[in-house]
């Protein structure tokens, strides 16, 4: 059955320094997505993206965020410059249609120190 | 803007009780889907059941259930004879108001079946 697969599943960096969270979707979909979970609170939203585009950003989604579709296949999402308050669970989702279930990965842990 | 309400922060049943999650939202929407979806200690998020506003009927999935209705705003789920499997924390979603697809998630409800 296809999945959504994350790489890494855990990431340790230090404060200011860049990552690159690397998600591959299912391979039909057409609606890619990123998800946040800070440790014990709820799933946020972060961005959403169709067409090779942003479709829609949250306001945690700043100018320290970024999202590319570099090919076919990976969705990937970069922080700029890394703060504490970053360290979070984060989650890629794929869905087949606007207003399909979304299909999430298992998440790339971050934590930044 | 659109809201998602779970009550119950940590529910704890013993194993083959049946058990009650609570959903209540908010939405301007007059046609909306609903979500639920279960983190199990792993971490990863499951896809349980996405459900059309227009359909009030009840849905059934082995020992799963959902009671939507309309009319109080509430998405229900409940699990018939819980195992320790069940264990996890479950989530109840909404997508974005007029025409969105970001999903707002509830506070979620930790559900802890002991043997």
């Amino acid at each position: 059955e296809p999945e959504v697969t994350q790489t890494p599943s855990h990431q340790v960096t230090q404060m200011g320094q860049e990552v690159i969270l690397r998600c591959v979707p299912i391979s039909n979909h057409l609606y890619f997505y990123w998800y946040r979970q800070i440790l014990g609170q709820k799933v946020e939203f972060l961005v959403s993206f169709y067409n090779n585009e942003i479709s829609e950003k949250s306001e945690i989604f700043d100018d320290q965020f970024s999202v590319e579709r570099p090919d076919g296949s990976n969705f990937t999402l970069k922080i700029r410059s890394t703060k504490l308050e970053d360290s979070a669970m984060y989650f890629c989702a794929s869905g087949g249609g606007f207003d399909n279930e979304q299909f999430f990965g298992p998440g790339t842990r971050l934590t930044v120190l | 803007a659109q809201k998602v309400t779970q009550a119950q922060t940590e529910i704890s049943v013993v194993e083959k009780e049946d058990v009650t999650l609570d959903c209540v939202y908010e939405t301007r929407d007059t046609t909306y889907y609903l979500f639920w979806y279960k983190q199990p200690p792993s971490g990863e998020l499951v896809f349980l059941i996405r459900r059309n506003s227009f359909d009030e009927q009840n849905e059934i999935s082995g020992r799963y259930s959902w009671n939507f209705q309309k009319s109080t705003s509430s998405f229900n789920f409940t699990i018939t004879a819980s195992q320790v499997v069940d264990s996890a924390v479950y989530f109840c979603a909404l997508p974005k108001e007029t025409s969105g697809s970001r999903l707002t998630f509830g506070e979620g409800t930790q559900l802890t079946v002991n043997p």
